[in-house]
């Protein structure tokens, strides 16, 4: 079973330009999130998706960052325009809720971005 | 607010050895306490979690031990071996806040061969 998938890689950028990152979470998954992973530091939440209904975006600096999830399934996160500071990893993760609690995150290997 | 602190923020151990490392959590509504693993390049891949109506839980060389009333948990690596460098996550996450996880700051291992 292929795992959450994201792309770009890497990618390198200047400050004020836009970028976008995508995620294609594990088939039949319905939660997907995007976390933000500075450097030596643990994930942080941005944005938790419920099939395609943003449930909890208190996180997501709404001035410069949006996310979409059309069709409940792909998602992508962008940055306009992006600052020095957003110079981090973007996770994403997925999960299938089961109604219990705690349910296994999968994340995918992430997007480096670097703004010059 | 940090909810959730870890220690050591790096730690080595021989082959061998055991590994501990340490969290605490400030929010008593946490309800589910996982630990991932991050290898370079990687993204973080579960490798245990506990729920806080038990004390302790074992998979192979991996034992977490939890602590309500001190609210600590804490990840022990029996016979830790080369393949176990990684930096290590605990996090905790409550289910009527959407299974959000909190994660810890991390803590990098090296086990030295």
């Amino acid at each position: 079973e292929a795992g959450v998938v994201q792309s770009p890689r890497y990618k390198i950028i200047e400050k004020k330009q836009p970028v976008a990152f995508w995620c294609n979470p594990i088939s039949g998954h319905n939660t997907l999130y995007w976390y933000l992973q500075n450097l030596g530091q643990g994930p942080e939440l941005l944005i938790r998706y419920e099939n395609e209904e943003a449930v909890d975006d208190s996180q997501l600096p709404k001035d410069r960052f949006s996310a979409e999830r059309l069709k409940g399934v792909d998602s992508t996160l962008k940055i306009q325009p992006a600052e020095l500071g957003d110079s981090a990893v973007y996770l994403c993760a997925s999960s299938q809720p089961t109604g219990q609690g705690g349910e296994t995150q999968y994340f995918g290997p992430g997007t480096r971005l670097l703004v010059l | 607010q940090q909810q959730v602190k870890q220690s050591p923020q790096s730690l080595i151990v021989q082959k061998g050895g055991i590994s501990i490392i340490n969290c605490a959590y400030e929010n008593t509504a946490f309800d589910y306490f996982p630990w991932y693993q991050q290898f370079p390049g990687k993204g973080p891949a579960l490798l245990i979690a506990i729920r806080p109506d038990v004390s302790e839980k074992k998979e192979g060389r991996f034992t977490i031990s939890f602590n309500k009333s001190a609210k600590q948990f804490s990840l022990h690596i029996m016979d830790s071996q080369p393949g176990d460098s990684a930096t290590y996550f605990c996090a905790a996450s409550r289910r009527n806040a959407g299974n959000m996880l909190t994660f810890g700051g991390g803590t990098r291992l090296m086990v030295k061969p």
